[in-house]
């Protein structure tokens, strides 16, 4: 059974950064061509896709945000880690993990997705 | 270009078949996923890669592309199939897989 589950500050205060976890089962994130990422939903807007990472550690990031965002792997703790640097209020979203099961496919696919884990960045 | 455009609403009669419809120039190369999205709820891939359907979701639903545009078809619409469509995909250089701007189906 896969299962994904995010976890981290649900309040933040704007310049801060945060710092979300997604601990998951069932899956190998160090086999190819499985890949973890993030994906977020800012209150009545559109999903959003922020960062994969891949089991050989590439990376992809959302232009966007590029400057702001980092993915990382724990591979012993099968967690992936997403970093968001000098949050804002627009920042305020739910953020869901989710697994890619294969990097060569022909749609992005996310297949197995996390509750989410809702931040609200506010003074 | 990256972007993939979806029309905001879309309504359909209890039981009737509705199609729901994402463009953009990427799909032409690639195909997209699919996923339905509940208030309060995780999202749930409805259409997985090359238009298949992951183990679990209604034969209700299916999908196909012509050109740049990719469209998700219910057929025989139920009351719980309510909610958000998104659609994702590639961009043409693979780095990048932006979502739809999202449609919110209605069942009258």
């Amino acid at each position: 059974q896969i299962t994904l589950r995010e976890s981290g500050p649900t309040l933040l205060k704007p310049t801060e950064t945060l710092t979300l976890t997604c601990t998951f089962s069932g899956f190998s994130i160090t086999s190819s061509p499985v890949g973890v990422g993030w994906i977020r939903q800012a209150p009545g807007k559109a999903l959003e896709w922020l960062a994969v990472i891949y089991w050989d550690g590439d990376r992809r990031y959302s232009p966007s945000l590029r400057s702001r965002v980092i993915i990382s792997k724990d591979t012993s703790r099968n967690q992936v880690v997403l970093t968001m640097f000098n949050m804002d209020p627009v920042d305020t979203a739910t953020y869901y993990c989710a697994r890619r099961p294969n990097y060569h496919d022909m749609s992005g696919t996310f297949d197995y997705w996390g509750q989410g884990s809702l931040v609200s960045v506010s003074s | 270009s990256s972007e993939l455009s979806q029309d905001p609403s879309v309504s359909v009669a209890l039981g009737q078949t509705v199609r729901i419809t994402c463009q953009g120039d990427s799909l032409r190369n690639y195909y997209a996923s699919w996923y339905q999205k509940k208030p309060g709820q995780a999202p749930v891939l409805v259409i997985s890669d090359k238009n298949t359907r992951p183990s679990g979701i209604s034969d209700r639903f299916s999908a196909s592309n012509s050109g740049n545009v990719a469209t998700l078809t219910i057929t025989g619409t139920q009351a719980e199939d309510e909610g958000d469509y998104y659609c994702l995909s590639r961009d043409s250089s693979g780095t990048h897989s932006p979502f739809g701007g999202g449609t919110t189906l209605t069942v009258l």
